[in-house]
């Protein structure tokens, strides 16, 4: 079975800096894909970033960056030049795609709160 | 392009009591998933449908259930419904899957109270 564990329940950070939210999973499988979404106060959830574990390459959009490493299992998320709308909710997925069969598997989440 | 929708927004219900919650994908999307998000505990999988068909249900019990309609939106039903159902219940849909993982994308879920 796949677990996901989302270890910081909140975080805080100053407007402008750069802060990390980290993520680690377990699983047996090799191909399986990653994501980092966020959920605004009283808002849908939105996507934030997605990683295909087979591309070596970590992920990157506008200021938002992913740190992925297979060996360790661990899918961390960098975000650079907080704004105040980040507040959020954010959590990590892994999702586990094979012939057809889906095995989705969140994180308890990680609250963000930027300050100002 | 329009999003996931969901409705009702929030519904309130006793215990014992049926509830029906309804959603409909983004146009072009095949795959529709339902989530409990309740306080503290994440996203728990609910449901997944796709073309009509229920593909995978995570564990919760059989009194959860669903469908899919041909025009792709879904119901998820919640039987007997118990204090604890009390929570979010988030639908999220995609393309259909070709080899690779679609991206979800969520609605703005139904806030389901049971008193």
């Amino acid at each position: 079975a796949q677990t996901v564990t989302q270890s910081q329940p909140e975080m805080s950070v100053q407007e402008a800096e750069t802060v990390t939210l980290s993520c680690t999973y377990d699983t047996s499988e090799s191909n399986y894909y990653l994501f980092w979404y966020k959920q605004p106060p009283s808002r849908q959830m939105i996507l934030v970033i997605r990683q295909e574990a087979y591309k070596q390459q970590n992920a990157t959009e506008n200021r938002f960056s992913v740190n992925f490493q297979k060996a360790a299992k661990s899918f961390s998320l960098k975000i650079s030049d907080s704004q105040l709308g980040d507040t959020a909710m954010y959590f990590c997925a892994f999702i586990l795609n094979s012939g057809g069969y889906q095995k989705v598997t969140f994180g308890t989440g990680t609250k963000l709160q930027v300050i100002p | 392009e329009a999003g996931v929708t969901q409705s009702p927004t929030h519904l309130i219900k006793t215990r014992g009591q049926q509830a029906t919650l309804r959603c409909s994908p983004i146009s072009g999307h095949t795959s529709v998933y339902w989530y409990q998000q309740a306080l503290g505990l994440g996203l728990q999988f609910l449901l997944w449908y796709d073309e009509g068909e229920e593909r995978n249900r995570g564990n919760f019990p059989p009194r959860f259930s669903g469908r899919q309609f041909p025009n792709y939106s879904s119901e998820l039903n919640v039987n007997a419904l118990e204090l604890e159902d009390s929570a979010l219940y988030l639908c999220a849909s995609s393309r259909a899957l070709t080899g690779g993982q679609e991206t979800q994308y969520f609605g703005p879920g139904t806030r389901l109270l049971v008193l």
